[in-house]
């Protein structure tokens, strides 16, 4: 079962658009949420994250909305780079009732692709 | 400040075989996590560790294990190695806490023949 799903594998945008990647999840239990970028032969690299108590985080050109009733994130870059074509991975974590950090569960991920 | 290290990049295995990787963390980082990544499945976490204690595990086989060492440094195992163990294994550490952030090393592309 998926617990965290990116529902688009890949997104075209114009270069200077905004672009919007959305993820959903199921686990109620979750109330930590990450976005991490990935190039190919790299690790993921952390992005903007945002906590339950939150519906809204800013970073620069980075946004990540969320919306807690419709278990639904969205992560809004403005304007679009051509070096902001990668995959990008929504994650999330939950507290568990034993306390102490817990993994991150991914979602699938989207290419993300900036045409020039 | 050096980042996460794995060693090694790339290695290729027959099934039945067991493999060893390693992931040195950022120099301060207790948590060290690690995670499979394959086609299908996307980013799945294996197990954390921190300060040389299995903190929390994912949903995988026994084959899987790892442990930490007093330096933090860790080591991924995995025994009798199946066709469908062939991904590309990250390593993340962070500070410890939860909501500290992860930072992902390079991974290991395990191919298994």
């Amino acid at each position: 079962d998926q617990q965290v799903k990116q529902n688009s594998p890949s997104l075209s945008v114009q270069e200077g658009r905004i672009s919007i990647l959305n993820c959903d999840y199921t686990n109620s239990m979750f109330d930590y949420f990450l976005w991490y970028k990935k190039y190919p032969a790299e690790g993921p690299t952390f992005l903007i994250s945002i906590s339950s108590i939150k519906d809204k985080n800013e970073d620069g050109r980075f946004t990540v909305f969320l919306n807690k009733s419709a278990k639904h994130l969205s992560l809004h870059i403005v304007p679009s780079q051509p070096g902001d074509s990668a995959v990008y991975f929504c994650a999330a974590s939950a507290l568990y009732s034993g306390g102490g950090a817990d993994g991150l569960t991914f979602g699938k991920g989207t290419h993300l692709i900036i045409q020039p | 400040k050096a980042g996460v290290t794995q060693t090694p990049r790339y290695l290729i295995k027959t099934r039945g075989q067991q493999v060893t990787l390693s992931c040195s963390p950022i120099s301060g980082h207790r948590s060290v996590s690690w995670y499979q990544q394959t086609p299908g499945q996307g980013l799945q976490f294996l197990f954390e560790y921190f300060s040389e204690t299995q903190r929390n595990k994912g949903n995988f086989p026994g084959r899987f294990s790892g442990r930490q060492f007093s330096n933090s440094r860790s080591e991924m195992n995995v025994s009798t190695l199946e066709l469908g163990d062939s991904a590309l294994y990250l390593c993340a550490s962070s500070l410890g806490a939860r909501a500290d952030e992860q930072f992902f090393g390079p991974g290991t592309r395990l191919t298994v023949l």
